[in-house]
């Protein structure tokens, strides 16, 4: 069964170091998000992107973040200037098309821990 | 808005009894729920949904959940459990137009044998 890859599962980093997430969304999904779930707290939302531009963005998403799908298979998610509370499980998530339908697809996270 | 409460962050049942998740939202809206479980290492898979029609859903591997309107729940139940069950669930909901899932904070769910 077609997976959503990320790499790292794991990534530290220091306070105020950029850091990107890697994502392989499923190849033929159109549609793609980024969830994010500090520990003990709810899965939150951060971004959706559909047609190389961002459709949707929550207000955590400010302007340290950034979303890229530079080359039609990875989808990134960019954090430019870490701090502690950016420290989190980070959910990349893809599906074919809108509509009850189509069910979103999940990657296994990257536990981002910044020191 | 929607939001998603789960109360219960960790059950702990006796492998082949039976278990309830609790599931409560709000919404000013019409919802779609879901249940969602992560299993150790693995990201989030879809375990069932209610989008409209019965109000009793059910998984594959004997889950069943039943949406009650009136006190706005989506319980998960098991008549009985495994070990290969142990993982983390979560409930969630949609709105019918933008379809950003919104998540509880999830239950961990561990079977003793």
């Amino acid at each position: 069964e077609p997976e959503v890859t990320q790499t790292p599962s794991h990534q530290v980093t220091q306070m105020g170091q950029e850091v990107i997430l890697r994502c392989v969304p499923i190849s033929n999904h159109l549609y793609f998000y980024w969830y994010r779930q500090i520990l003990g707290q709810k899965v939150e939302f951060l971004v959706s992107f559909y047609n190389n531009e961002i459709s949707e963005k929550s207000e955590i998403f400010d302007d340290q973040f950034s979303v890229e799908r530079p080359d039609g298979s990875n989808f990134t998610l960019k954090i430019r200037s870490t701090k502690l509370e950016d420290s989190a499980m980070y959910f990349c998530a893809s599906r074919y098309g809108q509509g009850p339908d189509y069910g979103y697809t999940f990657g296994s996270g990257t536990r981002l821990t910044v020191v | 808005a929607q939001s998603v409460t789960q109360l219960d962050s960790q059950v702990p049942v006796f492998e082949e009894a039976p278990v309830e998740l609790r599931c409560n939202y709000s919404s000013s809206v019409s919802v779609y729920l879901f249940w969602y479980v992560q299993y150790p290492n693995q990201g989030l898979q879809l375990l069932l949904k209610y989008l409209s029609g019965s109000t009793l859903v059910e998984s594959i591997n004997g889950f069943e959940a039943e949406f009650n309107k009136s006190q706005t729940s989506f319980h998960l139940r098991k008549p009985s459990v495994h070990i290969s069950d142990t993982a983390e669930y979560f409930c969630a909901v949609s709105d019918l137009i933008n379809e950003k899932l919104t998540f509880g904070t999830g239950t961990r769910l561990t079977i003793i044998p």
